[in-house]
């Protein structure tokens, strides 16, 4: 079965640099998720997206944005790169009125040197 | 704001021991999982549960839910090497796209 796609799985960038993520969910999952896992740390919710539209808002820094495309994948726009924005990132799908979990990908490790 | 604990936060047991994870939560909600996280891996879905009372079991793994306690547990029976890791708890509501996570438990099973 599809699973969730993210790229790149490794990301190197130095400070004050931008970064791309990208996330394709499952196919016909109405509900795209990104969350933020620090080393050692539980996952933090950044934003979701329903339908392509943006749903909720968590802990995102101003210098992040997101954004889900007609295609239904999304990317996460980060700028102005710190340290501390080294973590894995997870996209996650789900269907909204669904009664299973989340389905996570594999996620990006980014590493701002 | 909705919060999700845990306890314990790290757990080392012998092979063949029982053992349950706590995870509570502040607020009301529709949903409660639990994940199961390998060092450096995704987070993999062990169980969803919607109602009170709800109890799913997966070998040696059974999850339950009281929602007027706000407690939802994780037991682990006659523990084997290949449990070892971390497991989380999360907490929505179905009308939100947030997912709340606990801190964890970290999962150590020695021989």
């Amino acid at each position: 079965a599809a699973g969730v796609i993210q790229s790149p799985r490794h990301l190197i960038k130095e400070k004050r640099e931008t970064a791309t993520l990208k996330c394709y969910p499952i196919p016909r999952h109405d509900t795209v998720y990104w969350y933020q896992q620090g080393p050692g740390q539980d996952p933090q919710f950044l934003i979701s997206f329903y339908e392509k539209m943006q749903s909720d808002k968590g802990s995102i820094p101003d210098r992040f944005s997101a954004q889900q495309f007609s295609d239904y994948h999304s990317e996460l726009n980060m700028s102005s790169l710190e340290l501390g924005d080294s973590a894995l990132y997870f996209c996650a799908s789900s269907l909204k009125r669904g009664t299973r979990g989340y389905t996570f990908g594999s996620g990006t490790r980014l590493t701002v040197v | 704001e909705l919060k999700v604990e845990q306890n314990p936060l790290f757990l080392s047991m012998q092979e063949g021991k029982n053992y349950t994870i706590y995870c509570n939560y502040s607020t009301t909600s529709d949903r409660l999982y639990w994940y199961r996280q390998d060092p450096g891996k995704s987070l993999e879905s062990l169980f969803v549960l919607l109602s009170n009372g709800a109890v799913k079991q997966e070998g040696r793994l059974m999850a339950s839910l009281d929602t007027k306690a706000r407690l939802s547990t994780l037991h682990i029976t006659a523990a084997v090497h290949d449990l070892s890791a971390t497991y989380f708890c999360a907490v929505d509501k179905r009308n939100n796209n947030d997912m709340r996570f606990g801190a964890g438990t970290r999962l150590t099973v020695k021989p």
